[in-house]
C-alpha cells in the first residue's frame, strides 16, 4: 500500500521569495517519487523525479526536491518564486514496480504575489 | 521530448451516451494508464494496462468502463453509459520499464 500527504493545500509567497511545498509519503516498497505541476486548464507536467539515485533531485524551472527516507518526506523547493510558478502542484508516489500505479497527493495550490 | 497525445481535448455528451476517449502513448512504451480528476478533487487512478490486458484497476473502474489497445498505437477508454458524475478531466499516461511516467494533456469530459 502507498499513500502521499501534501501538508499544505494552499501556499502563498511573494515573487522572488523561496517556495516550499511539503510532501510526506508511505510505501511498502522502495518508492519512486515525483512532483507534477498543473497550470490552469492544462495537463500534468513532470517537474522532477526520484528513483533511488541521488537524494537531491533537480528539476525544471529551478525546482528541486530532497528525498529524506528517515522523515519519509520529499519536499519541493525553489529559491526564488516567479509569477509563472503559480499553479497546482502534485506529489506522486509510485510503488516502483514496472506496472506500478501512481498515487497522487491532494495537491497544493501555489499563489505568487507581485 | 516525446509526448502522449489525447483527443479530443473537450468532449460534451448527454447522460446515458457512450463516449470513447483516445490516447496515443509514446511509441516504445509498454505500460498504459488512465487517471481522472473531478473538478476540485485529487487525481485518481483508474486502470493500468500491460501486455494487452488490465494489470490493475480501481474501484471506480466498474463495468461501465473498458480499455482497449485496438491497433498497437492507440489506447482508448470507453464509458458505456455516461453518468453526470463521470464529468472530469481524464488523463492518459504511459511509461517504459524506466520509472518515468508521461502524461497527456487530458480530455475534459462534460456529461449533461
Amino acid at each position: 500500500a502507498q499513500s502521499v500527504t501534501q501538508l499544505d493545500s494552499h501556499v502563498s509567497v511573494s515573487e522572488g521569495t523561496p517556495v516550499l511545498l511539503r510532501c510526506n509519503y508511505s510505501s511498502s516498497y522502495s518508492p519512486s517519487l515525483f512532483w507534477y505541476v498543473q497550470h490552469p486548464n492544462k495537463g500534468l507536467q513532470l517537474l522532477l523525479k526520484y528513483t533511488s539515485a541521488a537524494t537531491l533531485v533537480k528539476g525544471i524551472n529551478g525546482f528541486e526536491a530532497e528525498f529524506k527516507k528517515s522523515e519519509t518526506s520529499f519536499h519541493l523547493t525553489k529559491p526564488s518564486a516567479h509569477m509563472s510558478d503559480a499553479a497546482e502542484y502534485f506529489c506522486v508516489v509510485s510503488d516502483g514496480t514496472n506496472a506500478g500505479k501512481s498515487t497522487f497527493g491532494d495537491g497544493t495550490t501555489l499563489t505568487v504575489k507581485p | 521530448e516525446p509526448e502522449v497525445t489525447q483527443t479530443p481535448s473537450h468532449q460534451v455528451t448527454q447522460m446515458g451516451q457512450e463516449v470513447i476517449l483516445r490516447c496515443v502513448p509514446i511509441s516504445n512504451h509498454l505500460y498504459f494508464y488512465w487517471y481522472r480528476q473531478i473538478l476540485g478533487q485529487k487525481v485518481e487512478f483508474l486502470v493500468s494496462f500491460y501486455n494487452n490486458e488490465i494489470s490493475e484497476k480501481s474501484e471506480i473502474f466498474d463495468d461501465q468502463f473498458s480499455v482497449e489497445r485496438p491497433d498497437g498505437s492507440n489506447f482508448t477508454l470507453k464509458i458505456r453509459s455516461t453518468k453526470l458524475e463521470d464529468s472530469a478531466m481524464y488523463f492518459c499516461a504511459s511509461k517504459d520499464r524506466v520509472e518515468k511516467l508521461f502524461f497527456g494533456s487530458g480530455t475534459q469530459l462534460s456529461v449533461l
